[in-house]
């Protein structure tokens, strides 16, 4: 069965600071995607980054990284020198074949001044 | 290039109305689907069109939801008669194997609010 995990309802972060989020998957198909989105409270998705399950390195993109770690099924988003801007529902999807997504529950991100 | 255009934005209805939402997906992109978000949830897939085919409707309350996808682009999504519990947030969205990007990534429209009394 497909699954996406996210374990942390809300996260908080002092501005400026580094910030983990988690999110692990369960799949057997060797080929999937995994992503992230940002959601903040206007409530659109927006596209973050996003990680191959054949690619040998980690995704970047500006001040998000994906740490995949593939033997343990985990895609962590970390976000470097957090924003006031960055407060929103952050969400880890996994698109497996046949371009079918899976959603986790999201986790709530505070940045605090 | 334009994002995913959805309309309405809000809409409140009463119980046992119907309501229509309808989505314009970006030029060009093959895969429509649409979602469900109740609030303080992850988005569930009510829906998945490749081009005016149906992939995935497997989530989809057939006995009160439809939805078409005429055409292969645009897609109206029907709730016939409404329940309380429809009162949720209806995200579009659409992908593409083709063009700029990463293949195959959901771009989502600004969602329809809808509240039911």
């Amino acid at each position: 069965a497909q699954k996406i995990t996210q374990t942390q309802p809300g996260m908080f972060v002092q501005e400026k600071e580094a910030v983990t989020l988690d999110c692990t998957y369960d799949t057997s198909d060797p080929s999937y995607g995994l992503f992230w989105y940002k959601q903040p409270s206007s409530g659109e998705m927006i596209f973050l980054i996003y990680q191959g399950s054949y690619d040998q390195q980690n995704a970047t993109e500006g001040r998000y990284s994906l740490n995949f770690q593939k033997a343990r099924k985990s895609a962590n988003l970390v976000i470097s020198a957090s924003q006031l801007g960055d407060s929103a529902m952050y969400f880890c999807a996994m698109r497996v074949p046949g371009n079918q997504f899976y959603f986790g529950t999201g986790t709530s991100l505070t940045v605090i001044p | 290039e334009a994002g995913v255009a959805q309309s309405p934005r809000y809409k409140i209805i009463e119980k046992r109305q119907s309501v229509a939402f309808w989505c314009n997906p970006i030029s060009g992109h093959a895969t429509l689907y649409w979602y469900q978000q109740i609030l303080g949830q992850g988005p569930k897939l009510l829906i998945q069109f490749q081009n005016n085919g149906v992939v995935d409707d497997s989530q989809l309350p057939k006995d009160r939801f439809s939805a078409e996808r005429l055409k292969g682009v645009d897609s109206t999504l029907k709730i016939q008669p409404a329940k309380l519990e429809d009162s949720a947030v209806y995200l579009c969205a659409s992908s593409s194997q083709l063009g700029t990007g990463v293949p195959d990534t959901q771009y989502f429209g600004p969602g329809t609010r809808l509240t039911v009394l």
